[in-house]
This record gives C-alpha cells, sequence and structure tokens, in this order.
C-alpha cells in the first residue's frame, strides 16, 4: 500500500515564526502536491512538483513556498506565519500526471496565534 | 479553474438505505474522481470514471458520469455507520479541482 506521512499531525506556531510542513510517500511518486482545506471552502492546491527539484503554483501559492530535494520528500514553508494560515495541511502524491488517483497523506493541523 | 460542486451538501440517512450525491462540472474533463474523508484525517480515494465511461461499479459504490450534462453521481448501496464521512468529487482536466464536499451521516 501506498503510504504518505506527514511530520506532524497538529502543530501550534506563532505570528511571525517560520514553519516547516514535511511530507514523505514511500511509492516512488512522480507528482507531490499540498492543499490546504478550510470549512466552506473545500481543498485548494497551494503548490505541486512533477519532479525533483521542480515546482508549480497552485491557486494559492501566495505566503507559501516548497522545496522537493529528494522524489520522495515534498516541503512546504510558510516563511512567516499569520493567523489566516491557520487550516488544516494535506500532502499527496499520485504516480503520473493525468488519469491517476492520489493518495493523501493524515493532514496537520496548524494553528497560527 | 473547474471545480466540482457536490449537491445535496448533508446528507443524513438511516443504516441500509441507499445515499446519493451529484457532482456538476463546468468544463471538459480527463476523469471524474470521488473521495472520501473521515473527520479530521486524509482524503481516501474511492473511484475513477474516465470520460469515455458511462457508469462504474465497486463494491457497494456506484458512479456514473453524463459528460454532456457536465455531472456525475456516487450511489452508495446499504449503507453501513462506517460510511459516515464527507464525500468528496475531484475532476481531473490537467490537474484536480476538488469540490467542496458532502457531508454523508448514517445513523444505526
Amino acid at each position: 500500500d501506498v503510504k504518505v506521512t506527514q511530520s506532524s499531525r497538529y502543530l501550534v506556531k506563532r505570528t511571525g515564526e517560520k514553519v516547516f510542513l514535511e511530507c514523505v510517500q514511500d511509492m516512488d511518486h512522480e507528482n507531490m502536491f499540498w492543499y490546504r482545506q478550510d470549512p466552506g471552502l473545500g481543498l485548494r492546491l497551494i503548490y505541486f512538483s512533477y519532479d525533483v527539484k521542480m515546482k508549480e503554483k497552485g491557486d494559492i501559492p501566495e505566503g507559501y513556498s516548497v522545496s522537493r530535494e529528494k522524489k520522495e520528500r515534498f516541503s512546504l514553508i510558510l516563511e512567516s506565519a499569520s493567523t489566516n494560515q491557520t487550516s488544516m495541511y494535506l500532502c499527496a502524491s499520485s504516480l503520473l500526471a493525468g488519469n491517476y488517483e492520489q493518495y493523501f497523506g493524515p493532514g496537520t493541523r496548524l494553528t497560527v496565534t | 479553474s473547474q471545480q466540482g460542486e457536490e449537491d445535496p451538501q448533508a446528507l443524513s440517512i438511516q443504516e441500509g438505505e441507499n445515499a446519493t450525491m451529484n457532482c456538476s462540472y463546468k468544463t471538459s474533463i480527463n476523469n471524474l474522481q470521488w473521495y472520501r474523508q473521515n473527520s479530521g484525517r486524509g482524503l481516501v480515494h474511492l473511484i475513477l470514471i474516465r470520460s469515455n465511461e458511462r457508469e462504474k461499479h465497486s463494491g457497494r459504490l456506484r458512479v456514473t458520469l453524463d459528460t454532456s450534462k457536465k455531472s456525475s453521481s456516487l450511489l452508495i448501496t446499504a449503507s453501513r455507520a462506517a460510511d459516515t464521512a464527507s464525500y468528496f468529487c475531484a475532476t481531473d482536466g490537467g490537474r484536480l479541482a476538488f469540490g467542496k464536499g458532502n457531508q454523508v451521516v448514517v445513523i444505526p
């Protein structure tokens, strides 16, 4: 079975802190994704990556950056956390682009105070 | 970007009944996918239906796709308490776009 793990289930950070969310997949998937999920808004794509060291902006990239130095690891970085970044963050991976399902991690619930 | 929209938003049914959810979208797609999310957890892929398919089954799940109406439905037959979850449709027109989700509560 594909396993996608995220570094933390719950995280509390202060405004202005730099925050790292880590995601690791163990199935040699090419594609990895970061979403945030908010009530009433569904899932929104922040960034995605189709290859090592490659990244593409999603629908809401402002205030975030990503890093993919190894195929199995995709990190989301909040350079200076703000309260409006309080959310559930979901990482996902898929084998290839197009016609493939995504496998999700358990999520990180981030609270910025 | 294109986005699936599920209808109804919330559904409450008795165990053993069938649950039906609909999803509409606006632009052309390669495939449409349905996911389930249990409270506070990640999403789990349920089923993928390609644009040239009209119906697909997986266990107690039945998905239909009508590309002329740009809509899909997910039917869960003989529901169980464990089916209580949020259900999302996601349209793939190059990358996945998720709807806002359907909350389904199955009462034992």
